[in-house]
Protein backbone atom coordinates (compact mmCIF):
# COMPACT_ATOMS: atom_id res chain seq x y z
CA UNK A 1 0.00 0.00 0.00
CA UNK A 2 1.57 2.79 -1.24
CA UNK A 3 2.15 6.08 0.64
CA UNK A 4 1.68 9.68 -0.12
CA UNK A 5 3.75 10.31 -3.32
CA UNK A 6 4.95 13.70 -4.46
CA UNK A 7 6.67 14.86 -7.50
CA UNK A 8 8.70 16.00 -8.82
CA UNK A 9 10.84 15.90 -5.11
CA UNK A 10 13.11 18.79 -5.86
CA UNK A 11 12.29 21.40 -8.80
CA UNK A 12 14.38 24.30 -9.94
CA UNK A 13 12.97 27.34 -11.83
CA UNK A 14 13.92 30.67 -12.68
CA UNK A 15 12.40 33.67 -11.85
CA UNK A 16 9.14 34.73 -13.58
CA UNK A 17 8.46 30.71 -14.94
CA UNK A 18 5.32 28.71 -13.25
CA UNK A 19 6.04 25.64 -11.00
CA UNK A 20 3.16 23.05 -10.79
CA UNK A 21 3.72 19.93 -7.91
CA UNK A 22 1.94 16.72 -7.95
CA UNK A 23 0.17 14.95 -5.14
CA UNK A 24 -1.18 11.80 -5.31
CA UNK A 25 -2.81 10.53 -1.88
CA UNK A 26 -3.21 7.11 -0.24
CA UNK A 27 -5.21 4.74 -1.55
CA UNK A 28 -8.88 5.66 -0.89
CA UNK A 29 -7.94 9.00 0.47
CA UNK A 30 -9.76 11.88 -0.42
CA UNK A 31 -8.96 14.91 1.72
CA UNK A 32 -5.77 16.57 0.62
CA UNK A 33 -3.89 18.82 2.56
CA UNK A 34 -1.14 21.31 1.56
CA UNK A 35 1.63 22.66 3.78
CA UNK A 36 4.91 24.93 3.04
CA UNK A 37 8.39 24.77 5.22
CA UNK A 38 10.42 27.85 4.65
CA UNK A 39 13.98 27.28 5.46
CA UNK A 40 14.47 26.85 9.21
CA UNK A 41 11.07 27.43 9.73
CA UNK A 42 7.67 25.08 10.73
CA UNK A 43 5.25 23.96 8.29
CA UNK A 44 2.81 26.29 7.51
CA UNK A 45 -1.10 25.22 6.24
CA UNK A 46 -1.85 26.45 2.88
CA UNK A 47 -5.21 24.64 1.73
CA UNK A 48 -7.30 21.99 2.22
CA UNK A 49 -9.14 19.86 -0.73
CA UNK A 50 -11.46 17.30 -1.19
CA UNK A 51 -12.53 15.67 -4.28
CA UNK A 52 -13.15 18.73 -7.09
CA UNK A 53 -13.61 20.77 -4.02
CA UNK A 54 -11.66 23.49 -2.05
CA UNK A 55 -12.64 23.92 1.85
CA UNK A 56 -10.36 25.85 2.84
CA UNK A 57 -7.73 28.09 1.30
CA UNK A 58 -6.89 30.43 4.17
CA UNK A 59 -3.40 29.80 4.16
CA UNK A 60 -2.92 30.32 0.31
CA UNK A 61 -1.15 33.81 -0.72
CA UNK A 62 -3.91 35.72 -2.65
CA UNK A 63 -1.84 36.15 -6.16
CA UNK A 64 -0.11 33.45 -8.15
CA UNK A 65 -0.99 30.47 -5.96
CA UNK A 66 -3.80 27.96 -6.97
CA UNK A 67 -4.49 24.70 -5.85
CA UNK A 68 -6.98 21.57 -7.37
CA UNK A 69 -7.95 18.49 -6.65
CA UNK A 70 -9.81 16.85 -9.55
CA UNK A 71 -12.15 13.84 -9.40
CA UNK A 72 -9.70 11.74 -11.74
CA UNK A 73 -5.63 12.22 -11.19
CA UNK A 74 -3.51 13.89 -8.09
CA UNK A 75 -3.65 17.05 -6.49
CA UNK A 76 -2.28 19.71 -8.20
CA UNK A 77 -0.22 23.01 -6.70
CA UNK A 78 0.13 25.67 -9.17
CA UNK A 79 2.65 28.42 -8.40
CA UNK A 80 2.70 31.18 -11.12
CA UNK A 81 5.08 33.81 -12.07
CA UNK A 82 7.80 32.06 -9.56
CA UNK A 83 9.98 34.58 -7.41
CA UNK A 84 12.59 33.83 -4.76
CA UNK A 85 10.36 34.00 -2.14
CA UNK A 86 8.81 30.90 -3.27
CA UNK A 87 11.86 29.07 -2.38
CA UNK A 88 10.60 26.50 0.14
CA UNK A 89 9.77 22.70 0.79
CA UNK A 90 5.83 21.71 -0.03
CA UNK A 91 4.52 18.88 1.77
CA UNK A 92 0.78 17.33 0.70
CA UNK A 93 -0.94 15.15 3.68
CA UNK A 94 -3.75 13.29 2.42
CA UNK A 95 -6.41 11.89 5.29
CA UNK A 96 -9.44 9.46 5.22
CA UNK A 97 -11.67 12.05 6.17
CA UNK A 98 -11.68 14.89 8.52
CA UNK A 99 -13.55 14.04 11.50
CA UNK A 100 -15.19 17.43 12.77
CA UNK A 101 -15.36 16.07 15.97
CA UNK A 102 -14.33 16.67 19.59
CA UNK A 103 -12.86 13.34 20.36
CA UNK A 104 -11.19 11.62 17.19
CA UNK A 105 -8.95 13.04 14.67
CA UNK A 106 -7.89 11.36 11.36
CA UNK A 107 -4.82 10.94 11.07
CA UNK A 108 -2.65 12.99 8.08
CA UNK A 109 -0.18 11.23 6.05
CA UNK A 110 3.10 13.39 5.02
CA UNK A 111 3.92 13.15 1.77
CA UNK A 112 8.38 13.15 1.13
CA UNK A 113 7.84 16.75 -0.19
CA UNK A 114 9.06 18.98 -2.89
CA UNK A 115 11.87 21.33 -2.55
CA UNK A 116 11.55 24.35 -4.52
CA UNK A 117 13.95 26.39 -5.55
CA UNK A 118 13.78 29.47 -7.77
CA UNK A 119 17.02 31.15 -8.98
CA UNK B 1 -6.24 32.62 17.14
CA UNK B 2 -4.31 29.35 17.45
CA UNK B 3 -1.02 29.11 17.22
CA UNK B 4 2.00 26.33 19.13
CA UNK B 5 5.16 27.80 20.66
CA UNK B 6 7.92 25.29 21.20
CA UNK B 7 11.35 26.01 22.62
CA UNK B 8 14.23 26.58 20.50
CA UNK B 9 17.18 24.39 19.05
CA UNK B 10 19.12 22.95 18.49
CA UNK B 11 19.24 20.64 21.93
CA UNK B 12 22.71 19.15 21.67
CA UNK B 13 22.40 15.63 24.71
CA UNK B 14 24.49 12.91 24.68
CA UNK B 15 23.15 9.27 24.23
CA UNK B 16 21.28 8.06 27.40
CA UNK B 17 20.43 11.40 28.23
CA UNK B 18 16.82 12.66 29.23
CA UNK B 19 15.10 14.96 26.77
CA UNK B 20 12.51 17.71 27.43
CA UNK B 21 11.10 19.96 24.45
CA UNK B 22 8.66 21.80 25.79
CA UNK B 23 5.70 23.04 23.98
CA UNK B 24 2.77 25.49 24.18
CA UNK B 25 -0.61 26.35 22.07
CA UNK B 26 -3.19 29.02 22.35
CA UNK B 27 -6.37 27.48 21.00
CA UNK B 28 -10.39 28.42 20.98
CA UNK B 29 -12.52 24.86 21.65
CA UNK B 30 -10.40 21.37 22.28
CA UNK B 31 -7.39 21.15 20.04
CA UNK B 32 -5.94 17.61 19.45
CA UNK B 33 -2.25 17.91 19.75
CA UNK B 34 0.20 16.22 18.48
CA UNK B 35 4.02 15.56 18.31
CA UNK B 36 5.98 15.21 14.41
CA UNK B 37 9.38 13.80 13.54
CA UNK B 38 11.19 14.81 10.20
CA UNK B 39 14.36 13.32 9.66
CA UNK B 40 17.06 14.81 7.01
CA UNK B 41 15.19 14.67 3.61
CA UNK B 42 12.43 13.33 4.64
CA UNK B 43 8.62 14.23 5.14
CA UNK B 44 6.98 14.42 8.65
CA UNK B 45 6.31 11.45 10.47
CA UNK B 46 3.37 11.48 13.31
CA UNK B 47 5.15 10.30 16.27
CA UNK B 48 2.30 10.91 18.90
CA UNK B 49 -1.19 12.42 19.66
CA UNK B 50 -3.41 13.23 22.33
CA UNK B 51 -7.02 13.78 21.56
CA UNK B 52 -8.34 15.77 24.65
CA UNK B 53 -7.30 16.49 27.92
CA UNK B 54 -4.91 14.47 30.52
CA UNK B 55 -4.33 12.10 27.44
CA UNK B 56 -0.93 10.66 27.83
CA UNK B 57 0.47 9.97 23.96
CA UNK B 58 3.68 7.63 24.09
CA UNK B 59 5.64 5.43 21.30
CA UNK B 60 9.28 4.53 20.83
CA UNK B 61 9.56 5.70 24.12
CA UNK B 62 8.48 9.14 23.73
CA UNK B 63 5.96 10.47 25.93
CA UNK B 64 3.71 13.80 25.58
CA UNK B 65 0.45 14.44 28.69
CA UNK B 66 -2.20 17.21 27.12
CA UNK B 67 -2.17 19.69 30.24
CA UNK B 68 -5.06 21.74 29.52
CA UNK B 69 -4.63 23.77 32.65
CA UNK B 70 -0.68 25.04 31.62
CA UNK B 71 -2.31 24.82 27.82
CA UNK B 72 1.20 22.22 27.42
CA UNK B 73 2.14 19.09 25.35
CA UNK B 74 5.86 18.73 26.57
CA UNK B 75 7.68 16.40 25.18
CA UNK B 76 10.09 13.44 26.76
CA UNK B 77 12.31 10.41 26.98
CA UNK B 78 13.94 9.08 29.30
CA UNK B 79 17.27 7.84 27.20
CA UNK B 80 17.88 9.31 23.50
CA UNK B 81 20.03 7.38 21.15
CA UNK B 82 21.61 8.30 18.27
CA UNK B 83 19.27 7.45 15.83
CA UNK B 84 16.30 9.93 17.43
CA UNK B 85 18.31 13.25 16.35
CA UNK B 86 16.19 14.84 14.13
CA UNK B 87 13.70 17.65 14.05
CA UNK B 88 10.63 17.68 15.68
CA UNK B 89 7.78 19.64 15.61
CA UNK B 90 4.34 20.46 17.73
CA UNK B 91 1.23 20.75 16.28
CA UNK B 92 -2.52 21.13 17.14
CA UNK B 93 -5.13 20.40 14.88
CA UNK B 94 -8.16 22.44 14.04
CA UNK B 95 -11.37 20.69 14.98
CA UNK B 96 -13.77 21.47 11.68
CA UNK B 97 -11.39 20.52 9.70
CA UNK B 98 -8.36 18.81 10.94
CA UNK B 99 -5.60 21.16 9.62
CA UNK B 100 -2.84 21.65 11.44
CA UNK B 101 -0.70 24.42 12.95
CA UNK B 102 2.83 24.01 13.66
CA UNK B 103 5.25 25.27 16.00
CA UNK B 104 8.29 26.16 14.46
CA UNK B 105 10.53 22.71 14.93
CA UNK B 106 13.03 21.65 17.64
CA UNK B 107 15.85 20.47 16.42
CA UNK B 108 17.46 17.37 18.35
CA UNK B 109 21.38 16.13 17.90
CA UNK B 110 22.20 13.05 20.40
CA UNK B 111 26.01 12.38 20.06
CA UNK B 112 27.41 8.91 21.37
Amino acid sequence: NAGVMQNPRHLVRRRGQEARLRCSPMKGHSHVYWYRQLPEEGLKFMVYLQKENIIDESGMPKERFSAEFPKEGPSILRIQQVVRGDSAAYFCASSLRASGRVDSYNEQFFGPGTRLTVL
Amino acid sequence: GNSVTQMEGPVTLSEEAFLTINCTYTATGYPSLFWYVQYPGEGLQLLLKATKADDKGSNKGFEATYRKETTSFHLEKGSVQVSDSAVYFCALSVRDTDKLIFGTGTRLQVFP
